[in-house]
């Protein structure tokens, strides 16, 4: 069956630190991998996209992250976490054909200390 | 951002009403979609559409029924909405295989 799993309920993490959000992936045909962030109240916005290619994919916002197709994961990152970066973060597959259904994780919330 | 716009952005309405919800896109995509979002559930997929006149299920298309008479619009239909429809409903575009991009959402109450 196809999935995403993000461990990882919630995470707090102190502002200036590192942080990686952590996503793995059950899919049968070779994925699209992505990270969208939603901050509270508003839409969907996304982050980075991994199609093929290099596995360290950037993204806005100073996000990367890295595609371990052996792992079946797909983990987010940013040296150096900003408050303004608290929000709910959901990982995301699809198929390589259009039109069909991202299929999410059920998120990791942030929240940034200071 | 994608030109995605969604109405209205907040419902109230009681069991046993009819409701539609409206997402209109300026950006001409092909592909057009319905999520509802649910705590613990992350976003499933209602229908979607693929062309003018051209819809198909999703994950949790119980319930609801599309429409989608121009490029721009994409409707879906609550024929008779139920508490269990209370949600947050998000539309999304996409042109080619991949991204998908959201609109800003509709938050549904039904009494």
């Amino acid at each position: 069956a196809q999935s995403v799993t993000q461990p990882d309920i919630h995470i707090t993490v102190s502002e200036g630190a590192s942080l990686e959000l952590r996503c793995n992936y059950s899919y049968g045909a070779t994925p699209y991998l992505f990270w969208y962030v939603q901050s509270p109240g508003q839409g969907l916005q996304l982050l980075l996209k991994y199609f093929s290619g290099d596995t360290l994919v950037q993204g806005i916002k100073g996000f990367e992250a890295e595609f371990k197709r052996s792992q079946s994961s797909f983990n987010l990152r940013k040296p150096s976490v900003h408050w303004s970066d608290a929000a709910e973060y959901f990982c995301a597959v699809g198929a390589n054909q259009a039109g069909t259904a991202l299929i999410f994780g059920k998120g990791t919330t942030l929240s940034v200390s200071s | 951002d994608a030109g995605i716009t969604q109405s209205p952005r907040h419902k109230v309405t009681e069991t046993g009403t009819p409701v539609t919800l409206r997402c209109h896109q300026t950006e001409n995509h092909r592909y057009m979609y319905w999520y509802r979002q649910d705590p613990g559930h992350g976003l499933r997929l209602i229908h979607y559409s693929y062309g003018v006149k051209d819809t198909d299920k999703g994950e949790v298309s119980d319930g609801y029924s599309v429409s989608r008479s121009k490029t721009e619009d994409f409707l879906l239909t609550l024929e008779s909405a139920t508490s269990s429809q209370t949600s947050v409903y998000f539309c999304a575009i996409s042109e080619v295989a991949g991204a998908q991009y959201f609109g800003p959402g509709t938050r549904l109450l039904v009494l």
